[in-house]
């Protein structure tokens, strides 16, 4: 059973460009978490999406946008890219069942370098 | 809002040494609380989970019990070995119409053999 699947795993983009970042959720998951983490620090939440909508979102600016799609695959794009967004962007799937989050599967992911 | 804190690395213990990382959180409600480990060049991995108070999660050896009264989560594992060196997150996660999950800043731990 594959777990998530995140692609590309490494990516190198200049400043002002746009990215997409792809995600496969665990089969049976049906939520899809969008984390960036930085250099030494824990991941910090930018949304999440549910039922092909985003249920929830992180202290992120406007040029980070998302989708989920009906087999529950996630994209995130990032426009007008700065030096900051450089990070491990991590994608976590999940299922909630009777009101409980039962805890993320994480994918391995990509790690975006802006020059 | 939420929050979670957990000790400071870097952790440098022996091999069989006893493991405590302390885990501290601000939420309001009853959050269910997790532990995630990152290895290097990896992903994170839920080690263990626990979804209410006096909960004991437990994992490879790994276990951490939900303290309520004093909002706490402490990992500990009686014996590590050099393959637990790694980076140890501390998480929350509360029904707020989604299950945004709040993650402290990671604790590195260093096994020597």
């Amino acid at each position: 059973d594959a777990g998530v699947t995140q692609s590309p795993t490494h990516l190198i983009k200049t400043r002002g460009q746009q990215v997409t970042l792809r995600c496969s959720p665990k089969s049976g998951h049906d939520t899809v978490s969008w984390y960036q983490q930085a250099l030494g620090q824990g991941p910090q939440f930018i949304f999440q999406y549910y039922e092909e909508e985003e249920r929830q979102r992180g202290n992120f600016p406007d040029r980070f946008s998302g989708h989920q799609f009906p087999n529950y695959s996630s994209e995130l794009n990032v426009n007008a890219l700065l030096l900051g967004d450089s990070a491990l962007y991590l994608c976590a799937s999940s299922w909630v069942g009777q009101g409980v989050n039962y805890g993320y599967t994480f994918g391995s992911g990509t790690r975006l370098t802006v020059v | 809002g939420d929050s979670v804190t957990q000790m400071e690395g870097p952790v440098t213990l022996s091999e069989e040494a006893f493991l405590t990382i302390n885990c501290t959180y601000t939420a309001t409600g009853y959050p269910s609380l997790f532990w995630y480990v990152q290895y290097p060049g990896e992903g994170l991995q839920l080690l263990l989970k626990a979804t209410k108070a006096d909960d004991k999660g437990s994992n490879k050896g790994f276990e951490a019990t939900y303290r309520k009264e004093t909002t706490s989560f402490h990992l500990e594992k009686g014996s590590v070995q050099v393959s637990d060196s790694a980076v140890y997150f501390c998480a929350l996660t509360r029904n707020t119409g989604g299950f945004k999950t709040i993650f402290g800043a990671g604790t590195r731990l260093f096994v020597k053999a």
